[in-house]
């Protein structure tokens, strides 16, 4: 499978507790981007990287989100201190840095905080 | 938040009926995306128009844009029951290389 992979596909964790989600592009993808996704709405952009530096950033990335691309390979998401508005599907995507390719996205990733 | 709007929310159809879609967006883009998703899933790519394109096909597909109203259709022919899923736009604006997606549109293909 060469598409965008992410882990873990599910994870639920009590309220104040970190968690940590990876994605893996597809290899050759400069771009990768994190998105955020609740029941019934559409994707929201969290961040992006052009190989390892992080370009842009949203204001829902809150001081408890840190993302990092180290070597500009794979990806972690990182939630600190969880709260239950942070329970989404949390969706990993790559393409070619060219404005108007196509963006491919993994699985995403569940997140319940309880 | 959204740059697009999909009309409708919810879109319930018969086995072998076309299902349209549209969206509105905002800004100036260079280009469009439409994508599909089953319900749990990631979403799937289904195709993109730039914005000097004003039609596209794609198999059953057919996407239209119209930048003087800021407005994209996505028509789906002969639909079938696996068509049923929520469907995206998805916009690129001239300002920035990410997507801003809208809200959605479900569709029900009933057999």
């Amino acid at each position: 499978d060469t598409g965008v992979s992410q882990n873990p596909r599910h994870k639920i964790t009590k309220r104040g507790q970190n968690v940590t989600f990876r994605c893996d592009p597809i290899s050759e993808h400069n771009r990768l981007y994190w998105y955020r996704q609740t029941l019934g709405q559409g994707p929201e952009f969290l961040t992006y990287f052009q190989n390892e530096a992080q370009l842009e950033k949203s204001r829902l990335l809150s001081d408890r989100f840190s993302a990092e691309r180290p070597k500009g390979s794979f990806s972690t998401l990182e939630i600190q201190r969880t709260e239950q508005g942070d329970s989404a599907m949390y969706l990993c995507a790559s393409s070619l840095g060219i404005s108007g390719n196509t963006i491919y996205f993994g699985e995403g990733s569940w997140l319940t905080v309880v | 938040s959204q740059q697009g709007e999909e009309d409708p929310q919810a879109l319930s159809i018969q086995e072998g009926e076309n299902a349209t879609m549209n969206c509105s967006y905002k800004t100036s883009i260079n280009n469009l995306q439409w994508y599909r998703q089953n319900s749990g899933r990631g979403l799937v790519h289904l195709i993109l128009i730039r914005s000097n394109e004003r039609e596209k096909h794609s198999g059953r597909l057919r996407v239209t844009l119209d930048t003087s109203k800021k407005s994209s259709s996505l028509l789906i022919t002969a639909s079938r029951a696996a068509d049923t899923a929520s469907y995206f736009c998805a916009t690129e604006e001239t300002s920035g290389s990410r997507l801003t997606f809208g809200e959605g549109t479900q569709l029900t293909v009933n057999p």
